[in-house]
């Protein structure tokens, strides 16, 4: 049985950074895609990037290039998320979620299982 | 960027009602196409990928269909359970999400 399971809520000031953390269970950890996809209060999904562990390269949307770093760590089965410059628009809860691997990468992947999601508050 | 549309952005709806959810895409996204039911509080759950194969543990009053670029989800006999929102996302290319469509009690 697949589970992922997230680091606690963050509030955070302006300005600074946070990073999330995915633990997995269940499944092989290294070909899963683990992606990041966030949602504001009231708002959608939005996807932000994701990784295949196996392959090490992440892929992002381009609205966050730049800004957010995905990683993973096999030893430990665990997924990351790293935010900078983070502004009152970042606040949201980020959800870590395992994609299912067409065989193209982490872009084109869709979710069978979701964490629990972390809410991140900016705010000074 | 492949541009997802859906429609009703909300619509209300009664128990044992039959109730249809139209996704769009920009360009051809070859049946790469998921759905997702969202209640408050909760993550998203997958409930149909590849246009129209239902995941293990989806009751079979949930199916999807498409023609073209239209993606469709119906939902036969509505039940008191299936009152969420409803998203769908294209994976074909750097996947993204439609709007959302809550369904609401009538």
């Amino acid at each position: 049985q697949v589970q992922l399971v997230q680091s606690g809520a963050e509030v955070k000031h302006p300005g600074s950074s946070v990073k999330v953390s995915c633990r997995v269970s269940g499944g092989t950890f290294t070909t899963s895609a683990i992606s990041w996809v966030r949602q504001a209060p009231g708002q959608g999904l939005e996807w932000m990037g994701g990784i295949i562990p196996v392959l090490r390269t992440p892929n992002y949307a381009q609205k966050f290039q730049g800004r957010v770093t995905i990683t993973a760590d096999d030893s430990t089965s665990t997924g990351y998320l790293e935010m900078t410059s983070l502004t009152s628009e970042d606040t949201a809860v980020y959800y870590c979620a395992r994609g299912v691997d067409r065989g193209v990468g982490a872009s084109t992947v869709h979710f069978d299982h979701w964490g629990q999601g972390t809410l991140v508050t900016v705010s000074s | 960027d492949i541009q997802m549309t859906q429609s009703p952005s909300t619509l209300s709806a009664s128990v044992g009602d039959r109730v249809t959810i139209t996704c769009r895409a920009s360009k051809n996204i070859r049946n790469y196409l998921a759905w997702y039911q969202q209640k408050p509080g909760e993550a998203p759950k997958l409930l149909i990928s590849k246009a129209s194969t239902l995941e293990g543990g989806v009751p079979s009053r949930f199916s999807g269909s498409n023609s073209g670029t239209e993606y469709t989800l119906t939902i036969n006999s509505l039940q008191p359970e299936d009152f969420a929102t409803y998203y769908c996302q294209q994976y074909y290319m750097y996947l993204t999400f439609g709007p959302g469509t809550k369904v609401n009690i009538k």
